[in-house]
């Protein structure tokens, strides 16, 4: 199975500031990530497909980037919505793995 | 409007079944691949099974190949899970989910399904 190792697993950021989640994948998986975004007692909202391509609706300030098995999201400018659990997933090989989550605060 | 609605869920005995469904609308529901992800509580997420758009293929996470199946009836646009053998560790939230470009595009609400004696 492919192992996907995400970090850190929490952090705190102010508004305005930019924030970096990293999600690390035992094996090359080629592109293959989605990164989401989970609310407290809500569904996951997919934010990132394909490592960089951003979901229709989902604001520019969040963006995707990597290769290989490092990959990385990214929001610009964080704002207090955008609080909340952060998980990214390999879609290359069956079983489909998330990371452990990131959970992301206002400081 | 995409909408995906699970039911089914609720409290059961340990080696007993339930069967899950979720009702999807909104979108041509034979075009995609669905699937199941569940979360246990305070925890991550975890995928279960994916069926393709027409049927024909089947996936399961190890620990529940041989207890669950995963099946859809595309003239009602509805996804099921029959879940036997249950056990304390499936106890969660469980998700439907469509599937486009290797990503969960949609979700459902959740289901929590409690497996307690």
């Amino acid at each position: 199975d492919i192992q996907m190792t995400q970090s850190p697993a929490s952090l705190s950021a102010s508004l305005g500031e930019t924030v970096t989640i990293q999600c690390q994948a035992s094996e090359d998986i080629y592109s293959g990530l989605a990164w989401y975004q989970q609310k407290p007692g809500k569904s996951p909202q997919l934010l990132i497909y394909g490592a960089s391509s951003l979901q229709d609706g989902v604001p520019s300030r969040f963006s995707g980037s990597g290769s290989g098995t490092q990959y990385s999201l990214k929001i610009s400018s964080m704002q207090t919505e955008d609080e909340g659990v952060y998980f990214c997933q390999q879609g290359l090989k069956y079983p489909l793995t998330f990371g452990s989550g990131t959970k992301l605060e206002i400081k | 409007e995409v909408q995906l609605v699970e039911s089914g869920g609720g409290l059961v005995q340990p080696g007993r079944s339930m069967k899950l469904s979720c009702a999807a609308s909104g979108f041509t529901f034979n075009n995609y691949d669905m699937a199941w992800v569940c979360q246990a509580p305070k925890k991550g997420l975890e995928w279960v099974a994916t069926i393709s758009y027409d049927g024909s293929s089947t996936y399961y996470r190890d620990s529940v190949k041989g207890r669950f199946t995963i099946s859809r009836d595309n003239a009602k646009s509805t996804l099921y899970l029959q879940m036997d053998s249950l056990r304390s560790e499936d106890t969660a939230t469980y998700y439907c989910a469509r599937f486009a470009l290797i990503a969960a595009n949609y979700w459902g609400q959740g289901v929590m399904v409690t497996v307690s004696s």
